[in-house]
């Protein structure tokens, strides 16, 4: 099946400066990649997410940029601030089946 | 507006207890329906999924199993907990393959002593 890894589990940027984290997969049937956002004791909140049929997709500070080529794609914030500290996980959706499959989340820290 | 609601917050529960997690989506009609289990600080694992009342397909047991009585609401249970169940369990909708995002409940807390 499907595999979604998440290449850093932890990452720490300085308020203002961008922080990108990277994921692979491997399926290549699978055609949709969302972000969830999970903050400390709580639940997973959706983010942005990107289809197969683009390569780039921007939401305010949050781009997200798909390379079908490479089976990756990353999630880049830009202007980092503190309240984005928190895990990212990255997903993959293989539409021909009913499963989300989940990286394994990157720490964020932004320091002040 | 669609609304999903994860009951109970939080548990604990003895080893060897039965256990019961429900999950209630309103809002939207014939939602597919998911339960996953986050380990303290770890991965999420898909572990049951639902296109239709009365169906669930399991991805991973783990000694878990998964009912959909209603076409709204999703049920986790067990007859006998592990130590190994402790953990955040995730109940989740969508609109159905490949329409769009996942939409997560606020989850339930399973501590097992």
């Amino acid at each position: 099946g499907e595999k979604v890894e998440q290449h850093e589990s932890t990452l720490s940027v300085r308020e203002g400066d961008s922080a990108v984290i990277n994921c692979t997969y491997t399926d290549t049937a699978s055609s949709y990649f969302p972000w969830y956002k999970q903050e400390a004791g709580k639940s997973l909140h959706f983010v942005i997410d990107i289809r197969s049929n683009v390569d780039r997709k921007q939401s305010q500070r949050l781009i997200v940029l798909l390379d079908k080529k490479a089976k990756r794609f990353s999630l880049h914030i830009t202007a980092t601030q503190p309240e984005d500290s928190a895990i990212y996980f990255c997903a993959g959706e293989n539409t021909g089946y009913q499963n989300f499959y989940f990286g394994k989340g990157t720490s964020l820290t932004v320091i002040p | 507006a669609q609304t999903i609601h994860q009951w109970p917050v939080a548990e604990i529960k003895a080893v060897g207890s039965p256990l019961s997690l429900g999950c209630t989506i309103k809002g939207k009609s014939s939602p597919n329906l998911y339960w996953y289990w986050q380990a303290t600080g770890g991965t999420l694992q898909q572990l049951f999924y639902s296109i239709t009342v009365g169906q669930v397909e399991s991805v991973v047991q783990l000694n878990l199993s998964a009912s959909r009585p209603k076409d709204d609401q999703f049920i986790l249970s067990t007859e006998k907990l592990l130590l190994s169940h402790s953990g955040f369990y995730l109940c989740a909708w969508s609109q159905g393959a490949g329409t769009g995002q996942l939409y997560f409940g606020e989850g339930s807390k399973l501590t097992v002593l």
